[in-house]
């Protein structure tokens, strides 16, 4: 069954680091999303990208963070200057359609900003 | 915009029916969904109810929906241990198809 994978599953950096999360959606799929999830707290929404450009993104998704789909796989999220409230699993997920319930999520990278 | 909640923890013994729920604010949405998280692993769509139905039934999966008091549940007969997880509510807000989600519910199941 195809999935979505993610790496690393773990990262961690120091602050005011620079951080890329990849993710590879599954191949037929048009709509991609990163969400995060901080220890403890609720699964947030960041932001939506499709046909190469957002779609839809949350007031978490401020100009510390950029996505990009580099080629026809990948699909990456950017952390400029990593803060230590950034530390948090983030999960890629992708989806056929725009809506309908079938957003399939990745295994998640946790990041950790010391 | 959509808060959903639910409660954090529940306990029930391998056998036994569990009953997840969930309350959320904005009731516009077309599909409620319940996802599935196991260890290590991603958020997996366990199953999902439109908005005009009030229940649904999949195997041993039993969804209910009474959107008057904007009260959502997941129904698991005959609980196994495999079934241990965090069981996550998710809820579009109004005119988004964005799915707000609630803290997760971990279900533990003992022998």
């Amino acid at each position: 069954e195809p999935e979505v994978t993610q790496t690393p599953s773990h990262q961690v950096t120091q602050m005011g680091q620079e951080v890329i999360l990849r993710c590879v959606p599954i191949s037929n799929h048009l709509y991609f999303y990163w969400y995060r999830q901080i220890l403890g707290q609720k699964v947030e929404f960041l932001v939506s990208f499709y046909n190469n450009e957002i779609s839809e993104k949350s007031e978490i998704f401020d100009d510390q963070f950029s996505v990009e789909r580099p080629d026809g796989s990948n699909f990456t999220l950017k952390i400029r200057s990593t803060k230590l409230e950034d530390s948090a699993m983030y999960f890629c997920a992708s989806s056929e359609y725009r809506e309908g319930p079938e957003q399939y999520f990745g295994p998640g990278t946790r990041l950790t900003v010391t | 915009g959509e808060d959903v909640e639910q409660s954090l923890f529940l306990s029930v013994r391998e056998g036994d029916s569990s009953v997840i729920n969930c309350t959320y604010t904005d009731s516009s949405s077309t599909y409620l969904y319940w996802y599935k998280q196991e260890p290590g692993a991603g958020l997996q769509l366990l199953t999902y109810i439109f908005s005009n139905m009030d229940m649904k039934q999949d195997q041993r999966l039993t969804v209910l929906l009474n959107k008057k008091d904007k009260h959502l549940s997941l129904r698991i007969a005959d609980t196994q241990t495999g079934d241990s997880a965090i069981y996550f509510c998710a809820v579009p807000s109004g005119g988004s198809y964005i799915p707000t989600f609630g803290r997760g519910t971990s279900l533990i199941v003992h022998p």
